[in-house]
């Protein structure tokens, strides 16, 4: 288990508002990433980090965007959300076999 | 375009038979696959996994089996428990990209 926390784990916010969702690690893994989980849709990369102030995006990163000033935190930004962004996101890091999923924030915007 | 796909959303399954859940990917590129399972409110949890230089890899009541010709892999579970009731994901990655695309995800339900 690679320590992985996310914050908050529920948040309801209104359109065109800014939302912050972190993630902490405590096993020094370089990798980390973010997914959000939708129906018919399953895990989709939002964006991923190969280290510190390096990161790159993944297949849905419009409206979204991140920042890693230290190996342990992650954070994911929706810089203004709106009611297609209201899914479940879960971070990762990359383990010995595959990756290490926290156990998800879920994201409501009304 | 969806490189991973899971052409069953849901299958149902007495306890004590076996599970087949089947993955089928596009990019050739793809040698390293994995299987989630996760249950709601919680993260996904790693099952196991396999690699492209193999065809099959067992754990426990688990087996992965890659038919790389075919692009399609499938887990077996037997005997299914109740406690198997989840969804499970399969991912692919290619060496090298670190990340890992994933399927759709299949909904188990085994009945006791």
């Amino acid at each position: 288990d690679a320590g992985i926390t996310q914050s908050p784990r529920h948040k309801v916010t209104e359109t065109g508002t800014p939302v912050t969702l972190r993630c902490h690690q405590t096993e020094n893994h370089r990798y980390m990433y973010w997914y959000r989980q939708d129906p018919g849709h399953g895990l989709r990369l939002i964006h991923y980090s190969y280290g510190v102030k390096d990161t790159d995006k993944g297949e849905v990163s419009d409206g979204y965007s991140v920042s890693r000033s230290k190996t342990e935190d992650f954070l994911l930004t929706l810089e203004s959300a709106t009611s297609s962004q209201t899914s479940v996101y879960f971070c990762a890091t990359t383990g010995t076999s595959g990756y290490t999923f926290g156990s998800g924030t879920r994201l409501t915007v009304v | 375009d969806q490189q991973v796909k899971q052409n069953s959303p849901s299958l149902s399954v007495q306890e004590g038979r076996i599970s087949i859940l089947n993955c089928d990917y596009t990019n050739s590129m793809f040698d390293y696959f994995l299987w989630y399972k996760k249950y709601p409110a919680e993260g996904p949890t790693f099952l196991i996994s396999i690699s492209s230089i193999k065809d099959k890899n067992e754990d426990g009541r688990f087996t992965v089996f890659l038919n790389k010709s075919a692009k399609h892999l499938s887990l077996h579970i037997v005997p299914s428990q109740p406690g198997d009731s989840a969804v499970y994901f399969c991912a692919a990655s290619r060496s090298g990209t670190y990340k890992y695309i994933f399927g759709t995800g299949t909904r188990l339900k085994v009945l006791a």
